[in-house]
């Protein structure tokens, strides 16, 4: 069974970072695009980031580019999502996502909150 | 990139069978094969459902069906079932972003 478990979301004032990390099991994990996907009750689902299997190839929507940062340590199994300057408009649940290669969203985690807010 | 376009709601009554479009444009939805749909229940991990358009995942109840025409996506649930009550997302590979995703719908089983 493949199971993505996040953690290190939290609530950070504006202008704060946060690292989010993403461990998954159950899948060959450098085979995997990753990515991250995040929720919010204003704007709903919204693509962030995406890494290829080995890390050759990462994308970033344009409202993060220059402020987030996407990895991975494909040894640890893990996914990285390092978040600095934050804005309140960051605020949301954010997906760590699994991706086969044929754009779609194979596996999801259940999701790590983050709060930007004074 | 604008969300895609869900109705907000949708509701069938156990057995019946309910459809849910997804509206985006050419350089989305109409222009290529990558729509794919997902089930989320609040609090777990959203699910994949279909993707390519209208194929199921293995474990996938061939009671979940996709297909697309023009610039419209469409995911259709026969034989409603009480366990099918969730929230239920489109996303399509886009020119740009590279991924969007629908405004979501809630389905509710009468």
């Amino acid at each position: 069974e493949v199971q993505l478990v996040e953690s290190g979301g939290g609530l950070v004032q504006p202008g704060g970072s946060l690292r989010l990390s993403c461990t998954a099991s159950g899948l060959t994990f450098s085979s995997f695009w990753m990515h991250w996907v995040r929720q919010d009750p204003a704007k709903g689902l919204v693509w962030v980031s995406r890494i290829k299997g080995d890390g050759s190839y990462i994308k970033y929507t344009d409202s993060v580019k220059g402020r987030f940062t996407i990895s991975r340590d494909n040894a640890k199994n893990t996914l990285y999502l390092q978040m600095n300057s934050l804005r309140a408009e960051d605020t949301a649940v954010y997906y760590c996502v699994g991706d086969s290669g044929i754009y779609t969203f194979d596996y999801w985690g259940q999701g790590t909150l983050v709060i930007v807010s004074s | 990139q604008s969300a895609l376009t869900q109705p907000a709601s949708v509701s069938g009554s156990p057995g019946q069978s309910i459809t849910i479009s997804c509206t985006g444009t050419s350089s989305d939805v109409g222009g290529y094969n990558y729509v794919s749909w997902y089930q989320h229940h609040p609090g777990k991990a959203p699910k994949l459902m279909i993707f390519g358009v209208g194929n199921r995942p293995s474990g996938v109840s061939n009671r979940f069906s996709g297909s697309k025409s023009d610039n419209t996506a469409s995911l259709t649930i026969s034989g409603l079932q009480a366990e099918d009550e969730a929230d239920y997302y489109c996303s399509s590979y886009t020119s740009s972003t590279p991924f969007v995703f629908g405004t979501g719908t809630k389905v509710t089983v009468l």
